[in-house]
């Protein structure tokens, strides 16, 4: 167990639709990151998030966005589905930055059909 | 930004068997990361090594920042080491995000 908690596992859902994916992460870590991992993609960084703020952005599409609360909690919004957003969404998080070690949750496997 | 490279690709291994599995990153990095993406699709962190040399078990890592490569050794391989491997970067000094080169995928026959 990396201490990372994503919910949910699994999310099925219709194009067009909006959901959220939800990260808690490890005790004492403030940044929270969200990567994507698609068939033919790999892992694609996202987003980051320090202490509530936005702190990096990578190939996030304007119909994604996130946020990050006061418990250090984050949330990724993903809108307006297309078939092709179908793919494993991580959350890892890590003291600082990415120059200290990361953990990575278990991912939401999400299918837009 | 920076590149990461991982060779072989795909490797098909019997039970039992070593194997060394290469990470080459462009740049000077401030860490590198090994994980294991088992087939449920799980980031299992593997070696959080900077430079040196770690055990865990069978596996060991072994980083020359200096070259710019690391190696990851699997000795007396299993079936449960089946899955993807993969090495990770910081992206830039402000180490804002990782960046994952494209895996090896092992395979390992009972």
């Amino acid at each position: 167990d990396s201490g990372v908690t994503q919910t949910p596992k699994h999310l099925i859902t219709a194009t067009g639709q909006r959901v959220t994916l939800r990260c808690s992460p490890r005790s004492g870590d403030l940044s929270v990151y969200w990567y994507q991992q698609s068939l033919d993609q790999g892992l694609q960084f996202l987003i980051q998030y320090y202490n509530g703020e936005e702190r990096a952005k990578g190939n996030i599409l304007e119909r994604f966005s996130a946020q990050q609360f006061p418990d250090l909690h984050s949330e990724l919004n993903l809108s307006s589905l297309e078939l092709g957003d179908s793919a494993l969404y991580f959350c890892a998080s890590s003291v600082v930055s990415m120059n200290t070690e990361a953990f990575f949750g278990q991912g939401t496997r999400l299918t837009v059909v | 930004g920076i590149q990461v490279e991982q060779s072989p690709p795909d490797l098909i291994l019997q039970e039992g068997a070593n194997s060394t599995l290469r990470c080459n990153f462009s740049d000077s990095v401030n860490n590198l990361q090994w994980f294991h993406q088992n087939p449920w699709g799980q980031l299992i962190n593997l070696f959080y090594i900077p430079s040196g040399t770690k055990q865990n078990g069978r596996l060991s890592a072994t980083t020359v920042a200096t070259e710019r490569y690391s190696l990851l050794y699997i000795s007396s391989s299993q079936t449960t080491d089946s899955g993807v491997y993969f090495c990770a970067v910081p992206e830039e000094t402000s180490g804002s995000r990782l960046t994952f080169g494209e895996g090896t995928q092992l395979t390992v026959n009972p």
